[in-house]
């Protein structure tokens, strides 16, 4: 079985705070990918990244960074600078990689982060 | 980038009625597409799998006769809330995967309230 960990429920920081979000996975597949959606209050998911189980380098992408650590299954998610407009809930979320479970995500059960100007 | 529509992005019933919501692939063709729930301040809880001409395949603790799938098509799987009761005021999301790519790509989501 899957499972996702959020352990941070809320997050409250100040603008132009680093943030970082923790999530911690259990999965028995060999190979998978790990997630991270932001949902604003419209409740859309936007997708944020995508990183395959082989693939240990850390990303950044501009104000956003993950850090990918298979040895203690964490895939946390690094905000610098934080903005107000960052607010959000943000999910960590897990799928297997092949065949017809590709797709069929386990989510964590989300971060509410709140930015204070 | 791919997109997926549902409709309709808000509906409010009454209690005992049905109400189907419709999760469409725009620029690609999805054989499979995922029905997820959200509670109010929870996380989103995976239903369904629908699969395009065969039956869908529930998540434990899914009631398949209430929340009927119909994947008709290789761009529309449809859900209806059968005798909707205000227990299932909720969010509801569905997901299409692309199989020409890895992507898996989200709707905007069905809030749906049942008086």
């Amino acid at each position: 079985a899957q499972k996702v960990t959020q352990a941070q429920t809320e997050i409250s920081v100040v603008e132009k705070e680093d943030v970082t979000l923790d999530c911690v996975y259990e999965t028995r597949d060999t190979t998978y990918y790990l997630f991270w959606y932001k949902q604003p209050p419209s409740g859309e998911l936007v997708f944020l990244i995508r990183r395959n189980s082989f693939d240990e380098q850390n990303e950044i992408s501009g104000r956003y960074s993950w850090n990918f650590q298979k040895s203690t299954s964490s895939f946390n998610f690094t905000i610098t600078a934080s903005q107000v407009v960052d607010s959000a809930v943000y999910f960590c979320a897990l799928s297997a990689a092949g065949g017809t479970s590709y797709g069929k995500l386990t989510f964590g059960q989300g971060t509410i982060l709140t930015v204070h100007p | 980038g791919a997109v997926v529509s549902q409709h309709p992005s808000r509906v409010i019933c009454k209690s005992g009625t049905s109400v189907k919501i419709e999760c469409r692939s725009l620029d690609f063709q999805a054989t499979t597409m995922f029905w997820y729930r959200q509670f109010p301040k929870q996380s989103l809880m995976l239903m369904a799998t629908s699969n395009e001409g065969s039956k869908a395949t529930y998540e434990q603790g899914v009631e398949k006769d209430k929340f009927l799938i119909n994947h008709a098509s290789l761009t529309l799987s449809t859900l209806t809330v059968t005798s909707a009761h205000p227990e299932d005021s909720s969010f509801y999301i569905c997901s299409a995967r692309d199989p020409g790519s890895i992507g898996n790509f989200f709707g905007p989501g069905t809030r749906l309230t049942v008086l």
